[in-house]
């Protein structure tokens, strides 16, 4: 049973420029949370994705925003990329139990804008 | 606002002994949930363990359990018997049930452990 599986690993794009990144969930899972990690930093949440739509956002700029496929995978993308962005960027997967404690994480994808 | 609070910005313990590391939250709702993950060099963040905050028992994984202390507010993870494998960056989160149903987890800054020989 796969886990959560996230691309690329690592790139690095210029100042200016748009980067798209993408998320597949663990097998039953059906909501896809996007985090960014500064370095020395706790994740900090961006948006929820839940049956295709945005449920729930962070304090992001709209320079982030995101996509839901029908399949549950899920894309992230950065606009007008600033040197700020260089993060690592985590994808978690859940399904909605009552608890709420079956939230799986991706090993994330590092980006460094220079 | 939900606020995780991890004073330890670093830790070390020898190999063999046992470490806590410390985690005080702040949420006026009675209803969340408080996890651990450790996080490598590698980027992966790892589930831990998880601590209802209506459970009355103290969550405990293998060598890992949660001091969970409500009236105080605080959710300690000690690490029993620590291997050289456990070094890594450690992540106290809460969720709480938010809008729509979804539980968003809330992160703090984390605490670096370091195991040495």
């Amino acid at each position: 049973d796969a886990g959560v599986t996230q691309s690329p690993t690592h790139l690095i794009k210029t100042r200016g420029q748009q980067v798209t990144l993408r998320c597949s969930p663990k097998s039953g899972h059906d909501t896809v949370s996007w985090y960014q990690q500064a370095l020395g930093q706790g994740p900090q949440f961006i948006f929820q994705y839940y049956e295709e739509e945005e449920r729930q956002r962070g304090n992001f700029p709209d320079r982030f925003s995101g996509h839901q496929f029908p399949n549950y995978s899920s894309e992230l993308n950065v606009n007008a990329l600033l040197l700020g962005d260089s993060a690592l960027y985590l994808c978690a997967s859940s399904y909605q139990t009552i608890s709420g404690n079956t939230i799986y994480f991706g090993e994330g994808s590092w980006l460094t804008v220079v | 606002a939900q606020k995780i609070t991890q004073t330890q910005p670093g830790m070390f313990v020898q190999e063999k002994e046992a470490v806590t590391l410390d985690c005080t939250y702040d949420t006026s709702d009675q209803s969340y949930g408080l996890f651990w993950y450790k996080q490598p060099s590698s980027g992966e963040m790892i589930f831990l363990i998880y601590q209802g905050s209506y459970d009355e028992q103290n969550a405990t994984e293998g060598r890992y359990s949660l001091n969970f202390q409500k009236a105080r507010k605080s959710a300690n993870l000690v690490i029993s018997a620590s291997q050289l494998g456990d070094s890594a960056m450690y992540f106290c989160a809460m969720t709480q049930r938010g809008a729509g149903g979804s539980y968003i987890p809330t992160f703090g800054r984390g605490t670096s452990l370091i195991v040495h020989p």
